[in-house]
C-alpha cells in the first residue's frame, strides 16, 4: 500500500514556542491531506483538511492561528503549532489520499509535549 | 453531520475463538465507505476491511468480515481464530462521498487472552 511518513514521530518543545511536524506521502500524489489529533485512549478528531496549493479548511472550534497548514506540494504538508502551550500536547496523525478513492494512508504519527 | 458510534469500549476473546465488535452510524450521504481500522501500541493505523455502502455484499479479509446492515445504519466486525496479535483499539470509521470527511468512533480496546 502506499506510504506516509511523519516527521518527527517525537518532539518536546518549551512553552510558547512552535512546532513543525512534516506529513510525506512517500509513493503518491496526495491531492488532499488531513490532520488529526488523538488525546490518549480517544478517538481521532478531525482538525483540517488541506488541498494542495489552497488554504486548509479547518473545523470548528480549531484555531486557525495556532494550527498552521501548509499544503505546498502534492507530497508535503506541515502543520505548525504555534506558540505552544502544555495543553496542545497530544498525538498529531496526518493522512492523505489522492483522488477520490475512498482510502486514506495514515501516516505514523507524532508526539507532541510542550513543556 | 454523520457520526459513528460504537458502544463497546473494552472486548475481550480468548485465543483462537471468533469476536464481534459493534458499529452503528448515521449518515445523510446516500453514498458513502465504511471502515474498519486498527490501531496498537504502536499508533499506527491501519486498516482492516474497507464496504462500499452500495454494495450489497458483506466485505471479506482474511479472517476479518463485516456484517452491513444499510437499513440499520450497522456495520460489526467479526473476527475469526482470534489472535494475540489482533489485540488493539478498533476504529469504526465511515467517509461520506458529498463532505469527504472521515468520521471515527470512539473506538474499541480489544484484548485477546491467552
Amino acid at each position: 500500500g502506499a506510504v506516509v511518513s511523519q516527521h518527527p514521530s517525537w518532539v518536546i518543545c518549551k512553552s510558547g514556542t512552535s512546532v513543525k511536524i512534516e506529513c510525506r506521502s512517500l509513493d503518491f500524489q496526495a491531492t488532499t491531506m488531513f490532520w488529526y489529533r488523538q488525546f490518549p485512549k480517544q478517538s481521532l478528531m478531525l482538525m483540517a483538511t488541506s488541498n494542495e496549493g489552497s488554504k486548509a479548511t479547518y473545523e470548528q472550534g480549531v484555531e486557525k492561528d495556532k494550527f498552521l497548514i501548509n499544503h505546498a506540494s502534492l507530497t508535503l504538508s506541515t502543520l505548525t503549532v504555534t506558540s505552544a502551550h502544555p495543553e496542545d500536547s497530544s498525538f498529531y496523525i496526518c493522512s492523505a489520499r489522492t483522488g477520490f478513492t475512498g482510502e486514506l494512508f495514515f501516516g505514523e504519527g507524532s508526539r507532541l509535549t510542550v513543556l | 453531520a454523520q457520526t459513528v458510534t460504537q458502544s463497546q469500549p473494552e472486548m475481550s476473546v480468548q485465543e483462537a475463538e471468533t469476536v464481534t465488535l459493534s458499529c452503528t452510524y448515521d449518515t445523510s450521504e446516500s453514498d458513502y465507505y465504511l471502515f474498519w481500522y486498527k490501531q496498537p501500541p504502536s499508533r499506527q493505523m491501519i486498516l482492516v476491511i474497507r464496504q462500499e455502502a452500495y454494495k450489497q455484499q458483506n466485505a471479506t479479509e482474511n479472517r476479518f468480515s463485516v456484517n452491513f446492515q444499510k437499513a440499520a445504519k450497522s456495520f460489526s466486525l467479526k473476527i475469526s481464530d482470534s489472535q494475540l496479535g489482533d489485540a488493539a483499539m478498533y476504529f469504526c470509521a465511515l467517509l461520506g462521498f458529498g463532505n469527504e470527511k472521515l468520521t471515527f468512533g470512539t473506538g474499541t480496546r480489544l484484548t485477546i487472552i491467552p
